[in-house]
This record gives structure tokens, sequence and C-alpha cells, in this order.
């Protein structure tokens, strides 16, 4: 089946510094990835979409200036989380799409912690 | 615009027993329906989804769920519970686009428990 590999699992890092988490689909091309952000018992809320070579589409909401996604290939999606803040701890998820349309496959999720 | 509730933020079953998981969704039109499980500290995983054919759709781990239509239903079940299944579940709704990317929303969310 499509496996998706989300990296780092977990980090910590201090606020004001920048943390970034990549995405990759290991066995497909995926001309989309989707990042997600999970709060605490709480659903997934969609942050952005990201299309490969072109800017991501962000949610009504969403600071792209404070989360930066950068889709440079069929593989590879990178959220940066800017000028980190406490506020900003939380479950980020990525998934990724083979086709338009087509089901999508999730990566494991990367737990940020900002002291 | 599309939204999901899932009923029953938290679920508790015997093992053996019964499994089912309420959700019911609002869309203008028939909408593409899926049910993800998630584990602790994990990613989701796809158990099943409705892609406006069989209204009975089978997923994986012995779950299957039914829509209907009538009833904007799209309940998950599971004919007997074992320990393993105790995890976060999530319905999720998109709409029926192909050729474009899937945006999935998300219900909040049901935690099943099973016990002995």
């Amino acid at each position: 089946g499509a496996v998706v590999s989300q990296h780092p699992s977990r980090v910590i890092c201090k606020s004001g510094t920048s943390v970034k988490i990549e995405c990759r689909s290991l066995d497909f091309q995926a001309t989309t990835m989707f990042w997600y952000r999970q709060f605490p018992k709480k659903s997934l809320m969609l942050m952005a979409t990201s299309n490969e070579g072109s800017k991501a589409t962000y949610e009504q909401g969403v600071e792209k200036d404070k989360f930066l996604i950068n889709h440079a290939s069929l593989t590879l999606s990178t959220l940066t989380v800017t000028s980190a803040h406490p506020e900003d701890s939380s479950f980020y998820i990525c998934s990724a799409e083979p086709g338009q349309g087509d089901i999508q496959y999730f990566g494991a999720g990367t737990r940020l912690s900002v002291l | 615009a599309q939204s999901v509730t899932q009923l029953g933020s938290h679920v508790s079953v015997s093992e053996g027993a019964l499994v089912l998981l309420r959700c019911n969704y609002s869309s203008s039109v028939p909408p593409y329906l899926f049910w993800y499980v998630q584990y602790p500290n994990q990613g989701l995983q796809l158990l099943l989804k409705y892609t406006s054919a069989a209204t009975l759709v089978k997923g994986i781990n012995g779950f299957e769920a039914e829509f209907k239509k009538s009833e904007t239903s799209f309940h998950l079940t599971k004919p007997s519970a074992h320990m393993s299944d105790a995890a976060e579940y999530f319905c999720a709704v998109s709409p029926p686009i192909t050729g474009t990317a899937s945006k999935l929303t998300f219900g909040t969310g049901t935690r099943l428990q099973v016990t002995l």
C-alpha cells in the first residue's frame, strides 16, 4: 500500500526558533499534499493544500507567513513553523494524494512542543 | 458547505460486543464518505470509503458502514469488538468531484474503548 513518511515524529524547540517538518510519499508520486493540525482531543483541521511546483492554498485563518509550505517535488512537501511560540504546540499531520480526487494517505504525524 | 457530526465522543463496549459508531453528514450533493482510525500518536489509517457505488461498504479489520441517504448517515459497525480496536475513529466527507484535489472535512472523532 501507499506509504507516507513524516519526519520528525517529535520535536521540542525554544520559542522564537523555526521548525521544519518533512512529508514524503515513499512509493508514489503526489501531485497534492495536505497539512493538518490536530489539537488535543479535537479533530483534524486542514491548514493548507500543497501542490507541486506552485504556491500552497491556505485555509481561512491560517497565517501563510507563519506556516511556510514548500512542495518542491512530487514526493516531498515541507512545513516550516517560523518563529514558533508555545501556542503553536500541536500535532501536525500531512497526507498525500496519488491522483487528484484519490484517497489521501496520511503520515504518522509530528508532535511539536514549543517551550 | 459540508459538515460531519459524530455523535458520542466516547464509546465503550465489551470485547466481543457489537461496535456502532455514528456519523451524520450534511452536504448539498451526495458526498464521498470515509472512516479513518487513529492509534495513539500515529497518523490516520483508512478503514473504508463510500464513493457512490454500493451503499454497504466493507473495510479492513472487519468494519463496515452503510450509506443511508434518507438519514444522511454513514454509521460504522463491527459485529464483534476486539481489544485491538481501541482507538480514535474519524468520519470524514469530501465533495464528489473527480479531477481535483479532495478536501476532507473531519468529524470531531469518537474514542472507542474496549473492555474485557
